[in-house]
C-alpha cells in the first residue's frame, strides 16, 4: 500500500532555532517528492520538488533532502521565524501516472515561539 | 504567487441545501483539482480535470459533482448538503508535465448544520 508517513506530528521550537522534519514513504514506483507549507486556514504552497536523481534542494531557509534508496526525505528549517509556524506536508508522486496520483502525508504542525 | 481563487472562504448552511463552491484560475492551466481536507488529516482528491469538458472522480468517493466548461473555471456542486460534508475544500491547478507544481486556492471551509 502506498503511504506517506511524517514525523513528528507536531513540534514547538523557539525563534531562531533550527529544526528538521521527517518524511518516510512506501510509494512505488517513485516519480518525485514535494514539500508544501500550509498556513492555518490557507491552501498549501509549494516549497520544493525533488526527482529521483536529486538528493538536496534549497529554497531560502528551507532545505529538503531525499534518499530514494531508503525512501526517506527531510525538510530542514534554518534560523526559524514566527512566520514559519504552519503545517508542513510531504507529498509523493508515483512514476508513470497522472498528476492525480499524489500521496499526501498528514503534515507536521510546527509552532515557533518568540 | 498563485492566481487561483476560491469563493466563498466560509459557508454555513442547513442540511438539504444545494451549494456551489467556485474556483477560478488566471494562469491558463489545463489541469485542475478538488481536494477535501479534514483537520489533522491528509488531503484527499475528490475530482480532477485535464481540460475543458474533461472531468474525473478522484480517489475519495464524493457525492459532489464538477463541471469544466471553461479552462479557468472549475466549480464544485453539492445537490443536497449533509453534516458529513462538513470539511475544507481546496481547489488546485497545474501546468502539463510530470513534475509540475500544484497551485492551491485558499480553500472553502464548509459547515453543514
Amino acid at each position: 500500500k502506498n503511504q506517506v508517513e511524517q514525523s513528528p506530528q507536531s513540534l514547538i521550537i523557539l525563534e531562531g532555532k533550527n529544526c528538521t522534519l521527517q518524511c518516510n514513504y512506501t510509494v512505488s514506483p517513485f516519480s518525485n517528492l514535494r514539500w508544501y507549507k500550509q498556513d492555518t486556514g490557507r491552501g498549501p504552497v509549494s516549497l520544493t520538488i525533488m526527482t529521483f536523481s536529486e538528493n538536496t534542494k534549497s529554497n531560502g531557509r528551507y532545505t529538503a533532502t531525499l534518499d530514494a534508496d531508503t525512501k526517506q526525505s527531510s525538510l530542514h528549517i534554518t534560523a526559524s521565524q514566527l512566520s514559519d509556524s504552519a503545517s508542513y506536508i510531504c507529498v509523493v508522486s508515483d512514476r508513470g501516472s497522472t498528476l492525480g496520483r499524489l500521496y499526501f502525508g498528514r503534515g507536521t504542525q510546527l509552532t515557533v515561539w518568540p | 504567487e498563485a492566481d487561483i481563487y476560491q469563493t466563498p472562504r466560509y459557508l454555513v448552511i442547513g442540511t438539504g441545501k444545494k451549494i456551489t463552491l467556485e474556483c477560478s484560475q488566471t494562469m491558463g492551466h489545463d489541469k485542475m483539482y478538488w481536494y477535501q481536507q479534514d483537520p489533522g488529516m491528509e488531503l484527499h482528491l475528490i475530482h480532477y480535470s485535464y481540460g475543458v469538458n474533461s472531468t474525473e472522480k478522484g480517489d475519495l468517493s464524493s457525492e459532489s459533482t464538477v463541471s469544466r466548461i471553461r479552462t479557468e473555471h472549475f466549480p464544485l456542486t453539492l445537490e443536497s448538503a449533509r453534516p458529513s460534508h462538513t470539511s475544507q475544500y481546496l481547489c488546485a491547478s497545474s501546468e502539463n508535465g510530470s513534475n509540475e507544481k500544484l497551485f492551491f486556492g485558499s480553500g472553502t471551509q464548509l459547515s453543514v448544520l
